[in-house]
């Protein structure tokens, strides 16, 4: 069964990195676009980033953008989120999620449990 | 501020039938999914394709679109089906996905 776990989450101070990794199984990743999206505590969803599935076209959003660098590894099933010059209002719950895409358009079928990252001095 | 816009709350009685809807000017170019995500749990795809229910999604969940307003229909609703719901799709450039601000749903 589809499987995506995230990892690498925690307390960072404002202005340092952190990179969060998700492993994914159960498919064949090198043929999914896949997504970070992201959820304050207490707010909304908000979409991050998308990597295509080979890795060569990459988009963020305005809030992260110039800041975050989303990568992925087909060899290892894994997909990263670099994060740098952190934000307190970054902190936010981040899930990994596997899009699929066809005639019905595009949406995110699978999403991992989510890692927490919090942004504070 | 998103490209796609939500009633921050709904509420419906036991049973009876609910609207949420979902405006945007990008929704007349790309097709909205809806998602429905429960306190401390990751989001659940409801609708996809406007139309489309994933399986094993109850048939009491329905999608359907008109003009630039997505709406998802749940007739009949549970106490189950107390919960936030999110629209998405992507964005006017095409490139970017983006969330409605997300429907806070009471089953009275």
């Amino acid at each position: 069964q589809v499987q995506l776990v995230e990892s690498g989450g925690g307390v960072v101070q404002p202005g340092r990195s952190l990179r969060l990794s998700c492993a994914a199984s159960g498919f064949t990743f090198s043929s999914k676009n896949m997504h970070w999206v992201r959820q304050a505590p207490g707010k909304g969803l908000e979409w991050v980033a998308i990597v295509s599935s080979d890795g060569t076209s990459k988009y963020y959003g305005d809030s992260v953008k110039g800041r975050f660098t989303i990568s992925r590894d087909n060899s290892k099933n894994t997909l990263d989120l670099q994060m740098n010059s952190l934000r307190p209002e970054d902190t936010a719950m981040y899930y990994c999620a596997r899009e699929r895409s066809g005639w019905t358009g595009d949406y995110f079928d699978y999403w991992g449990q989510g890692t927490l990252v919090t942004v504070s001095s | 501020s998103s490209d796609l816009t939500q009633d921050p709350a709904v509420s419906v009685a036991l049973g009876q039938t609910v609207r949420i809807t979902c405006q945007g000017d990008s929704l007349r170019t790309y097709y909205a999914s809806w998602y429905q995500q429960k306190p401390g749990q990751a989001p659940l795809l409801v609708v996809y394709g406007e139309t489309t229910r994933p399986s094993g999604i109850p048939d009491r969940f329905s999608g359907s679109r008109s003009g630039n307003t997505a709406s998802l229909t749940i007739t009949g609703a549970q106490a189950e089906d107390e919960a936030d719901y999110y629209c998405n799709s992507r964005d006017s450039s095409g490139n970017h996905r983006v969330f409605g601000g997300g429907t806070k749903l009471t089953v009275l």
